[in-house]
Order: C-alpha cells, then sequence, then structure tokens
C-alpha cells in the first residue's frame, strides 16, 4: 500500500485565518516532505522531515510552519497567508530521507482570498 | 546545481499508439536516480518509473519503459499502446544519490493529451 492522504480536499481562507493542512502515511516511512506547486508549474520543496525533525526548510516565509506530531503525521500550519499563497500543497513520503521513492498525497487545493 | 529539462511542453497521440517524451539532465555526479512522475487533472502525483544511474540496464513497467544514455544525460520515457487513462501531466525528476540528498528536481513537464 502506497497511500499518503490528505486533508482537507479543498480550504478556502481568508489573509486573516489561521488553518491547518494535514498529512498521513501508514507506510512506516520515517522522511515526510510538504511542496507547493503552481499551475502549469512542477512542485516546489518546502520542508523536509526525517525521522520526526526537521531537516530542509527551503527559505519559507514564516507563515507557512510545519510540524510532525509523530512519524506518521505531518502538519502544515496557515497564519496570515497572502493570495499568491493559492496553489495546490503537497504531501509526500519516502522510507528514508535519501534513498527511497517519494509517494505523493492527493494534495490540497489552497484559496486565499 | 542539478537542472532538468523537458523540451516538449505538450504532445498529442492517438489512442493505441506510442509515444516518447523526452528528458535530458544536467549533473556533474555519477550516482543518481532519476524518475517519471505522472500528474492526472485528479492532482495526485503518481510514480510512473524509477532509474537507478547505476544500472545499465532500461526500467519497464508494463506498458512504459525508458531510454536511459547516462553519457548523453537523457532519459525518455515511452508509452506503449497508450490509453485514455494516460492522459496527464508528465514530470521528470532527478534525485543525487549522495548521503543526505533529499531533494527532487522536477522538469518543466510535458503534457499528455491521448486522441480518441
Amino acid at each position: 500500500d502506497t497511500e499518503v492522504t490528505q486533508t482537507p480536499k479543498h480550504l478556502v481562507m481568508g489573509m486573516t485565518n489561521k488553518k491547518s493542512l494535514k498529512c498521513e502515511q501508514h507506510m512506516g516511512h520515517r522522511a515526510m516532505y510538504w511542496y507547493k506547486q503552481k499551475a502549469k508549474k512542477p512542485p516546489e520543496l518546502m520542508f523536509v522531515y526525517s525521522y520526526e525533525k526537521l531537516s530542509i526548510n527551503e527559505s519559507v516565509p514564516s507563515r507557512f510552519s510545519p510540524e510532525c506530531p509523530n512519524s506518521s503525521l505531518l502538519n502544515l500550519h496557515l497564519h496570515a497567508l497572502q493570495p499568491e499563497d493559492s496553489a495546490l500543497y503537497l504531501c509526500a513520503s519516502s522510507q528514508d530521507s535519501s534513498l527511497d521513492t517519494q509517494y505523493f498525497g492527493p494534495g490540497t487545493r489552497l484559496t486565499v482570498l | 546545481a542539478q537542472t532538468v529539462t523537458q523540451s516538449q511542453p505538450e504532445m498529442s497521440v492517438q489512442e493505441a499508439e506510442t509515444v516518447t517524451l523526452s528528458c535530458t539532465y544536467d549533473t556533474s555526479e555519477s550516482d543518481y536516480y532519476l524518475f517519471w512522475y505522472k500528474q492526472p487533472p485528479s492532482r495526485q502525483m503518481i510514480l510512473v518509473i524509477r532509474q537507478e544511474a547505476y544500472k545499465q540496464q532500461n526500467a519497464t513497467e508494463n506498458r512504459f519503459s525508458v531510454n536511459f544514455q547516462k553519457a548523453a544525460k537523457s532519459f525518455s520515457l515511452k508509452i506503449s499502446d497508450s490509453q485514455l487513462g494516460d492522459a496527464a501531466m508528465y514530470f521528470c525528476a532527478y534525485r543525487s544519490a549522495a548521503p543526505g540528498a533529499q531533494k527532487l528536481v522536477f522538469g518543466q513537464g510535458t503534457r499528455l493529451t491521448i486522441n480518441p
């Protein structure tokens, strides 16, 4: 089973709202990733967690705050976002961050008004 | 830094025909991994095929196969007997095999249309 789940599927929020995106995998993977994808563009890496520790932050603005409560769960907390943050947010996981294939979830379509 | 180039923004093929999507990459490393991912309108990125650079044999997965030319830094994807469900955006991606390497480098994508 190579399933990564993400909730919600769609999210609309105002610039003053606080919301969270959730990602879950039950494959025993120890690395989890957040990507941002704008329309007709490839995904852009935002964060990597390896063994529940943040290992990469691709200079992402602090209005995006990742959290990895346990090895199966990854959250992305959103606060004071801008309209240009509207995008598809993809979560991925891999067995080990450096060796294995990344498997992606279906994404959350975020719209910031 | 590594780069991945997909020179065909759009391709189309008749159902049941064969189509080849191009991908070239630039790296100074000798050990790495290459991937093709498919992203249909449902948005989920689905792994199509993976190739380890140290393997000379081209990877195959059912109707999908690659032509990996390491010296030319080329990694094309061939889809045989195209089906309507193959319609999607296809991304070529590179990842270093160096210890601690975690980043996938994506090409800009090729949108594939299947004509019935």
